[in-house]
């Protein structure tokens, strides 16, 4: 099946810092991404779906200054959590759909935000 | 609205007993319909799919899901489970254009040895 990558897996940041963390499709082009947050021991929820050349579509309830999401590329998608709070320690997943297959979203690893 | 049941929020099996998964889902259209499979700090993978046909579909590592449109399911069974099994198992709906992806809130699985 098609690849998804995520980096980082695993990051720390200070408390008011932005962190930004980068999904690639490795074998496919990706017009759309979307990425989800996973609170412990809960499901995923949709934040945001990422579209090439334009601009995020993003959830009700999600800041949009607060998650920023670029999707530059046919093959990245990028979110940045700006001035991060402890609050926003999370699982953050991204997934892609590869346009000639037959739906199914493929998922990154997983990035794991911890804010101190 | 659409949405998905998990009804079993953990279930623990012995290894080589049957496991059977359940899912419910409410969708207004046919439904696309997917699990995924999620080990500890990591992404999802996908284990099998129902878009149309046979009710009953294979997918790895043994896996099988039967749609029963009737009862708005979409279970999940194995015949032996073995101890590498042990995750958290998600189940989704997906729209018809495959925008929106919809999840349950998953049901970890525990296999005694």
């Amino acid at each position: 099946g098609a690849v998804v990558s995520q980096h980082p897996s695993w990051v720390i940041c200070k408390s008011g810092t932005s962190v930004k963390i980068e999904c690639r499709s490795l074998d496919f082009q990706a017009t759309t991404m979307f990425w989800y947050r996973q609170f412990p021991k809960q499901s995923l929820m949709l934040m945001a779906t990422s579209n090439e050349g334009s601009k995020a579509t993003y959830e009700q309830g999600v800041e949009k200054d607060k998650f920023l999401i670029n999707h530059a590329s046919l093959t990245l998608s990028t979110l940045t959590v700006t001035s991060a709070h402890p609050e926003d320690s999370s699982f953050y997943i991204c997934s892609a759909r590869e346009p000639k297959g037959a739906g199914e979203l493929f998922f990154g690893e997983g990035s794991r935000l911890t804010v101190l | 609205a659409q949405s998905v049941t998990q009804p079993d929020i953990h279930i623990t099996v012995s290894e080589g007993a049957s496991l059977e998964l359940r899912c419910n889902y409410s969708y207004g259209a046919t439904p696309y319909l997917f699990w995924y499979v999620q080990s500890p700090g990591q992404g999802l993978q996908l284990l099998l799919k129902y878009f149309s046909g046979d009710t009953l579909v294979q997918g790895i590592k043994g896996f099988e899901a039967e749609f029963k449109r009737s009862q708005s399911s979409f279970n999940l069974r194995k015949p032996s489970v073995h101890w590498s099994d042990a995750a958290e198992y998600f189940c989704a709906v997906g729209e018809y254009n495959f925008n929106k992806f919809y999840f349950g809130s998953g049901t970890k699985l525990n296999v005694k040895p």
